[in-house]
Order: C-alpha cells, then structure tokens, then sequence
C-alpha cells in the first residue's frame, strides 16, 4: 500500500531556504506529485506540482528524483508568512484502483 | 477559495443527532471531494463523486453519506453522530480524479459532537 512520509515539524528562519522532503515508496507511474499549503482555518492551498526533475514556479521549486520515490519542496528565502503545514499528495493504483494518498504534512514555523 | 464555499463554518451537536454539511462551488468541475481532517492526521478522503451520477467511497466512509444534487453541490451527511466524528471537514473540486490535477478547498466546517 502506498504511503507518504514527511517530517511532522521543521522550524527555521526568516531570509532561509527550506527544503522538505516527503517520501512516497509507490507512485502511479503517470501520476504527478503535488504539494499543498495549509494556514490555520483555511482549506489547503496548492503550491506547486511535477513529474520528475526540477520545477520551479514563483513560489517554490520541486526536486524529484529519477526513481521518483521521494520529493523535496523548496521554498527560498522564506518569511513569517510561510509558517504553515506543508502537505505533499502522490496517487496510486491499489487493487487496481486509483486512490489519493496524502501525507500528514509538515508544520513549518519561520522565526524573525 | 470562495470558489468553494462549506456551510456551516462550525457546528456543535449532540450525539445520536443527524447533520448535514453544504458544498457548493462555482468553478464548474465534475469532481466533488469530502474530506476530515485530524489533527496530526493530515487529510483522509470520506467520498468522492466524478459527477452527479457517480458517487464513490473513500478511505473513511462508515458513518457518513453523501448526495450529489447537481454538478455544484455535494452534502456530507452523518446519520447519526458520535464523538469521534469531531473533526474539521473540507470540500474540495477538480476538474480530474488524479493527483496531477489541481485540488481546490473550501474553508472548512468544524464540527463537534458532545
């Protein structure tokens, strides 16, 4: 069965680059993986998605390997407003269905 | 996003009682999600519907229904309501049942059952 893991929390600081890492051991071979943002009281939000190798969008980057058993969000020179929980989403063909699975996300707390 | 929208946005009840949460959206998609959300649990998907004829359990289903009335509404109901159903609820839409295509939320309902 497929399962994401990520770390539960990370704290940094404002001005630093934050790399977060989810692990995902299967993965629909034509599925993309996507990541999520979450504030407090809000639905999640979607950051940013990719295949394989690198994606870089105006908010983040996704490096993900050949093997595509892992990703790492990279959000750069974060601020305060990027404290948040981080959610990384893969899909995965289970007894021939297909089926979304989330991780538990990371919280994220950026200090001045 | 108010593109989706939950009503309520809270909800206190008592056990045994039955409830039902709204989620409308306005962006056109076919597909409607309900998810719960616990804390240090992430997001477990409750029901799915790929359009109003096709409604599909999800990986936490017992003790919840749902009704797809039209392409912009999608209910969750709990027929009969127990505490360890408190949790924050989320509607989601997207326009493909996969994990390539962009999910979008509403706000939440809380829901607490005492």
């Amino acid at each position: 069965l497929a399962k994401t893991t990520q770390p539960i929390s990370m704290d940094s600081y404002e001005g630093q680059e934050v790399n977060i890492t989810c692990s995902h051991n299967n993965i629909a071979t034509n599925d993309y993986i996507t990541w999520y943002q979450q504030f407090p009281s809000q639905g999640p939000r979607f950051i940013i998605q990719g295949y394989k190798t690198k994606v870089t969008n105006e908010v983040a980057s996704l490096f993900i390997p050949a093997d595509r058993k892992s990703s790492t969000l990279s959000l750069p020179r974060v601020s305060l407003s990027d404290t948040a929980v981080y959610y990384c989403l893969v899909g995965d063909m289970v007894d021939s269905n297909y089926q979304l699975i989330w991780g538990a996300g990371t919280k994220l707390i950026i200090k001045p | 996003d108010a593109d989706v929208t939950q009503t309520p946005r809270n909800r206190i009840t008592k056990t045994g009682k039955r409830i039902m949460l709204e989620c409308s959206q306005t962006k056109g998609h076919d597909r409607m999600y309900w998810y719960r959300q616990d804390p240090g649990l992430g997001l477990r998907l409750i029901y799915y519907s790929f359009d109003v004829k096709d409604i599909n359990k999800g990986e936490i289903s017992d003790g919840y229904s749902v009704s797809r009335q039209a392409q912009a509404k999608f209910s969750l109901s709990l027929e009969s309501a127990i505490p360890n159903q408190t949790a924050l609820y989320f509607c989601a839409t997207s326009d493909s049942w996969t994990g390539t295509d962009t999910q979008y939320f509403g706000p939440g309902t809380r829901l607490t059952v005492l």
